[in-house]
């Protein structure tokens, strides 16, 4: 399998445009992970899905930030409009079960607005 | 507020020597633990994990201990090597609850 595949691997953007991360898990995993890495904070879990359903978006930092898993081998992370603070890089994570199991990390996608 | 947290953003070892990575938690109730490293531009990739049945589990020159009581883990590598430069992250996977540190970046002075 090829692991997690994240694109773009870099997104440079302008404040106040639409931003669209993707993701693809490895086949066979039924939950997606999203995170975000600042240094200040470490990773943060943004959303994750169980059998492409949400579960918990409450790691979402608020409404300009939505995502998607419209199938088993596709997510997205969206962002709109974008902010400087939003700068970050952003990773996509699969693991067969949620809880008590090894997440496996796509490359990340290194976001800058400016 | 940080659910798990490595108070060390930083350490430096000698080549041959250990390396110890420590990690604290808040919530008596997680119980499952991981081990992630980090390379630059990559993603975390897992090291090792323990269950909180155990107290130690190894696995080559990883070992991870446990402490249930004192909400605390840690990580040795022993010996530590060139290439285990990288960033760990400490994370807890319990439920629907994932939380990971802020990362110890280790340095192995050749």
């Amino acid at each position: 399998d090829a692991g997690v595949i994240q694109s773009p691997r870099h997104e440079v953007t302008e404040m106040g445009q639409e931003v669209t991360l993707r993701c693809k898990p490895i086949s066979g995993h039924n939950s997606l992970f999203w995170y975000r890495q600042t240094m200040m904070r470490g990773l943060e879990l943004l959303i994750y899905f169980n059998n492409n359903v949400p579960i918990d978006d409450s790691g979402m930092p608020e409404d300009r930030f939505s995502a998607k898993m419209p199938n088993a081998s596709f997510s997205t992370l969206k962002i709109q409009p974008s902010e400087p603070r939003d700068s970050a890089v952003y990773f996509c994570a699969s693991s067969f079960e949620a809880g008590g199991d090894t997440q496996y990390f796509g490359p990340g996608t290194r976001l800058t607005v400016l | 507020d940080q659910q798990v947290k490595q108070n060390s953003p930083s350490l430096s070892v000698q080549e041959g020597r250990i390396s110890i990575l420590n990690c604290d938690y808040t919530n008596s109730m997680f119980d499952y633990f991981l081990w992630y490293k980090k390379y630059p531009a990559e993603g975390p990739t897992f090291l090792i994990s323990i269950s909180s049945i155990k107290d130690k589990n190894e696995d080559g020159r990883f070992t991870v201990f446990l402490n249930k009581s004192a909400k605390h883990l840690s990580l040795h590598i022993v010996p530590s090597q060139p290439g285990d430069s990288a960033v760990y992250f400490c994370a807890t996977n319990t439920g629907n609850q994932f939380y990971f540190g802020t990362g110890t970046s280790l340095t192995v002075i050749p």
